[in-house]
């Protein structure tokens, strides 16, 4: 079974500033989609960034990206000119494109908390 | 317009009672899941449903059951509810040519006294 690890319960960081979640997973699979999802105190789950794992390129959605490292097996994410709506939890998943025909889930990381200091 | 939806929002009720959230999907995805994030906002997956295919985590009490009318629609039934299902349950859904991304509802917090 996949299992995903978030070794920092809690970030700070300045306005402005740049900060990296660090997410680390095990799978043996070779074909695989990893997630960020944020949960701001609204409890609502958005979806952050996305990356396929046969891709090389690290993918990027604005002030969001990822440094994937597949040999590594870690998926971090970097958040650039952190914004006070960025506060959030901030959560990492996996999800395997083979079982059950799809229908899995995802697995998840146990989450950072993201605080953001004005 | 919401593309999943849950109701209701929060569902305060005794140990013992039967209780059901409700869950609809408008995105013309195949395949809807119910998530349970604990105290400790650990998320895990409880159910998958594609295709009238239904895919049970193991580690689900069989007092909780997914019924799905149609293809839009995943409700979630618990029976003899006890105080170690208080907790937020996520409806979601996502479509395999989507990368199986998931989309997520707002969330039920479900008390149980």
């Amino acid at each position: 079974a996949q299992t995903v690890t978030q070794s920092q319960p809690e970030m700070s960081v300045q306005e402005a500033e740049t900060v990296t979640l660090s997410c680390t997973y095990d799978t043996s699979e070779s074909d695989y989609y990893l997630f960020w999802y944020k949960q701001p105190p609204s409890r609502q789950m958005i979806l952050v960034i996305r990356q396929e794992a046969y891709k090389q390129q690290n993918a990027t959605e604005n002030r969001f990206s990822v440094n994937f490292q597949k040999a590594a097996k870690s998926f971090s994410l970097k958040i650039s000119d952190s914004q006070l709506g960025d506060a959030a939890m901030y959560f990492c998943a996996y999800r395997s494109p083979y079982s059950g025909g799809g229908a899995d889930g995802l697995t998840f990381g146990k989450g950072t908390h993201l605080i953001i200091q004005p | 317009d919401t593309a999943v939806s849950q109701t209701p929002k929060y569902l305060v009720t005794q140990m013992g009672n039967d209780k059901s959230i409700k869950c609809e999907q408008n995105l013309g995805h195949d395949t809807m899941y119910w998530y349970k994030q604990d105290s400790k906002k650990f998320l895990k997956i409880m159910f998958s449903y594609n295709n009238k295919e239904l895919i049970i985590n193991e580690t689900v009490p069989n007092r909780f059951s997914p019924k799905s009318p149609d293809k839009a629609h995943l409700n979630l039934h618990i029976n003899s509810l006890e105080l170690g299902d208080s907790a937020v349950y996520f409806c979601a859904s996502s479509q395999d040519e989507d990368g199986w991304t998931q989309y997520f509802g707002p969330g039920t917090r479900l008390t149980v006294l």
